[in-house]
C-alpha cells in the first residue's frame, strides 16, 4: 500500500502525560499536514512541512505540540502535558508540488482521547 | 479571512434518490476547490477536485459544480446507495500550497 500510513490508530491517555503520534507520507511527496479534527467539525489546519522544513504553524498549535520531519520522509507529533482538550483525531495529509493540482492525500488518522 | 461553509449539517435520504450537497466560501479568490468523504472514525478520501477555471468535474455518479462568482459548490449524487452514508467534507486551499479549510461537512444517510 502506497498511501499515507498513521501510528497509532488510537491513543488513549491520562491527562499530564506525554503522546507522540507518527505520519509516513507517500513516498514522493515533498509537503506534509497535520490536521485536528474534533467531533462534528471539519479538520483544522496544524502545521505543515516541505521537505525538511517547517514552513507555518497555526496558532492552535501551542507550546506543548511539536512536530518534526527530521528527513524529509515521516513526521512525528508530540503534545505534551496532555490535557482533556486536546482529544481529537489528529490527521496526517501529504501532497506533491509536482502536481499542478497539489491534491492532498490524507492517512487514516490518531483518535486522541486524553482522561 | 476565508470561510467555508455546508449546509445541511445532516441529511436523510431513501436509496435511489437523486441529491446535493451545498458548500459555500466567502473569499472567491480561490484556486481549488475539493470534495472529500469521510466514514465514521476514519480518514479523508478525495472524490473530486475542480480547478479555478473548471466549472464541474464528474467521477461516477458524482457530479461536482463550482461557481467562483458566487462562492458556491454542489455536489450532486445520483441513485444514491446505502454505502454512501458518510460525511462529504468540502476544502479551498488557504494560498496557492495545500493548506486546506475546511467546511463543517453534511452528514448524508441513505436509507435502504
Amino acid at each position: 500500500d502506497t498511501g499515507v500510513s498513521q501510528d497509532p490508530r488510537h491513543k488513549i491517555t491520562k491527562r499530564g502525560q506525554n503522546v507522540t503520534f507518527r505520519c509516513d507520507p507517500i513516498s514522493e511527496h515533498n509537503r506534509l499536514y497535520w490536521y485536528r479534527q474534533t467531533l462534528g467539525q471539519g479538520p483544522e489546519f496544524l502545521t505543515y512541512f516541505q521537505n525538511e522544513a517547517q514552513l507555518e504553524k497555526s496558532r492552535l498549535l501551542s507550546d506543548r505540540f511539536s512536530a518534526e520531519r527530521p528527513k524529509g520522509s515521516f513526521s512525528t507529533l508530540e503534545i505534551q502535558r496532555t490535557e482533556q482538550g486536546d482529544s481529537a483525531m489528529y490527521l496526517c495529509a501529504s501532497s506533491s508540488t509536482d502536481r499542478v493540482d497539489e491534491k492532498l492525500f490524507f492517512g487514516s488518522g490518531t483518535q486522541l482521547s486524553v482522561l | 479571512k476565508q470561510e467555508v461553509t455546508q449546509i445541511p449539517a445532516a441529511l436523510s435520504v431513501p436509496e435511489g434518490e437523486n441529491l446535493v450537497l451545498n458548500c459555500s466560501f466567502t473569499d472567491s479568490a480561490i484556486y481549488n476547490l475539493q470534495w472529500f468523504r469521510q466514514d465514521p472514525g476514519k480518514g479523508l478520501t478525495s472524490l473530486l477536485l475542480i480547478q479555478s477555471s473548471q466549472r464541474e468535474q464528474t467521477s461516477g455518479r458524482l457530479n461536482a459544480s463550482l461557481d467562483k462568482s458566487s462562492g458556491r459548490s454542489t455536489l450532486y449524487i445520483a441513485a444514491s446507495q446505502p454505502g454512501d452514508s458518510a460525511t462529504y467534507l468540502c476544502a479551498v486551499p488557504y494560498n496557492q500550497g495545500g493548506k486546506l479549510i475546511f467546511g463543517q461537512g453534511t452528514e448524508l444517510s441513505v436509507k435502504p
